[in-house]
């Protein structure tokens, strides 16, 4: 695609819920990247992908959290018995390839809600 | 760890007058790059200037330069003639061998008519 899409835009959910977020990369990228930013905060590491493979979910703040890339493409960002403190926007990147001279190219994000 | 520290929380400036934003980095590693995103109030990031640190000489995008100092660790955006589309919240990022971005805190523009 043209840019980076994510799904849903918001989510409101309750809490002891699970969410999935879906991130679209630009379709020539192999590396894509998800990002944690709270309000008033720059955005924070999670994980990242090439193609399929996740060299570092280091960022992953806790277990609940896990990501997925199966075919190289599409990802998803789960977070399982979601919590107030998960409320955030969940940004989602991509890159050409791997490379720190590679531009990361943001995603819309989503924002979500944890009641 | 890298860090990013974004010094100024808020920043304002007359309709086309020069600004500069602060940003300073605590890294060990030689090869790096450093970039500058603007968040508008929609909340989308959009790149908007890149650095390579091998390079001594400063990137420049139009109206946006920044003063690299790599000694210093310092990576300042200049924006030139600023335009009210210009207020944003403009984060500073480093780009490490990890892959990764790590972000300041980000500094909120405000340009006055």
């Amino acid at each position: 695609g043209a840019g980076v899409s994510q799904s849903p835009r918001y989510k409101v959910t309750k809490r002891g819920q699970d969410v999935t977020l879906r991130c679209d990369p630009i379709s020539s990228h192999a590396t894509l990247y998800w990002y944690q930013q709270a309000l008033g905060q720059g955005p924070e590491f999670l994980t990242y992908f090439n193609y399929e493979a996740q060299p570092d979910k280091s960022g992953l703040p806790s277990d609940r959290f896990s990501a997925e890339r199966p075919e190289g493409s599409i990802s998803t960002l789960t977070i399982q018995r979601t919590e107030q403190r998960d409320s955030a926007m969940y940004r989602c990147a991509s890159s050409l390839q791997t490379g720190n001279q590679e531009t990361q190219y943001f995603g819309p994000g989503t924002r979500l809600l944890v009641l | 760890a890298q860090t990013v520290t974004q010094s100024q929380p808020e920043m304002s400036v007359q309709e086309a007058e020069t600004v500069t934003l602060s940003c300073t980095y605590d890294t060990s590693e030689s090869d790096y790059y450093l970039f500058w995103y603007k968040q508008p109030p929609s909340r989308q990031m959009i790149l908007v200037i890149r650095q390579e640190a091998y390079k001594q000489q400063n990137a420049t995008e139009n109206r946006f330069s920044v003063n690299f100092q790599k000694a210093a660790k310092s990576f300042s955006l200049k924006i030139s003639d600023s335009q009210l589309g210009d207020a944003a919240m403009y984060f500073c990022a480093y780009r490490s061998l990890a892959q990764k971005l790590v972000f300041g805190q980000g500094t909120r523009l405000t340009i006055n008519p």
